[in-house]
């Protein structure tokens, strides 16, 4: 069964880029039916949708994040990464990478990680 | 950008019915399929319909999703409700340029 698992820094300063990283395991991130996603949860508010990218690099970004997002994909390693740029304390939140298709269905999820801004 | 809003809350009693209404801004609700995901405090989302109507396996048929052209629309019911349905529940489509957008989510208690 597919597993997605983020990992990174749980704490990031004011103005500095955030790094996470998804590891894919049960489960070649090469597969051409798969888009790979992150997605983001304020403390309290709802899923905001950041951006999905496909093996063979091409992505798609939420238009209110493009100018501080990039994602990318590592096959080697079965991985694929967010950066976030120009952090504040508006992007505090959970952190979910998963795994979509072609109609943007996300499933499964990995379990998220806390991300904090603070100095 | 088109929006997804739902009701900010809803509740219901054990055996009985709800549903929970999810309307599209701007753009067709049938020109991109709807997802409905499940949270439960501390926990990732799962799915409870996809492709507007169909429910992955592990899903029970209390749970079924439509879509109401007229009104540019999604609805997820729940019927025979169980307290171990109070969630929060978050409808989710796209757009024809691929972006992605998430209503804001309705907190589903059954009292």
């Amino acid at each position: 069964q597919l597993q997605l698992q983020e990992s990174g820094p749980g704490l990031v300063k004011p103005s500095e880029t955030l790094s996470l990283t998804c590891s894919v395991s049960a489960g070649s991130i090469s597969s051409s039916s798969f888009y790979w996603a992150w997605i983001r949860q304020p403390p309290g508010k709802g899923l905001e949708w950041i951006g999905s990218i496909y093996y063979s690099g091409s992505t798609d970004y939420n238009p209110s994040l493009k100018s501080r997002v990039t994602i990318s994909v590592d096959t080697s390693k079965n991985q694929f990464s967010l950066k976030l740029s120009s952090m504040t304390a508006a992007d505090t939140a959970v952190y979910y990478c998963a795994r979509s298709d072609s109609i943007n269905w996300f499933d499964p999820w990995g379990q998220g990680t806390q991300v904090t801004v603070s100095s | 950008n088109f929006m997804l809003t739902q009701p900010h809350s809803v509740s219901e009693s054990p055996g009985k019915t709800v549903t929970i209404s999810c309307t599209r801004s701007s753009g067709s609700i049938a020109s991109n399929y709807v997802q409905w995901y499940q949270q439960r405090p501390g926990s990732c989302p799962t799915t409870v319909i996809y492709e507007d109507n169909q429910r992955p396996s592990g899903v029970p048929d209390r749970f079924s999703g439509s879509i109401d052209s007229s009104s540019n629309s999604a609805s997820l019911t729940i019927s025979g409700l169980k307290t171990e349905d109070e969630a929060d529940y978050y409808c989710q489509s796209y757009d024809s340029s691929n972006h992605v957008v998430f209503g804001g989510g309705t907190k589903l208690t059954v009292l």
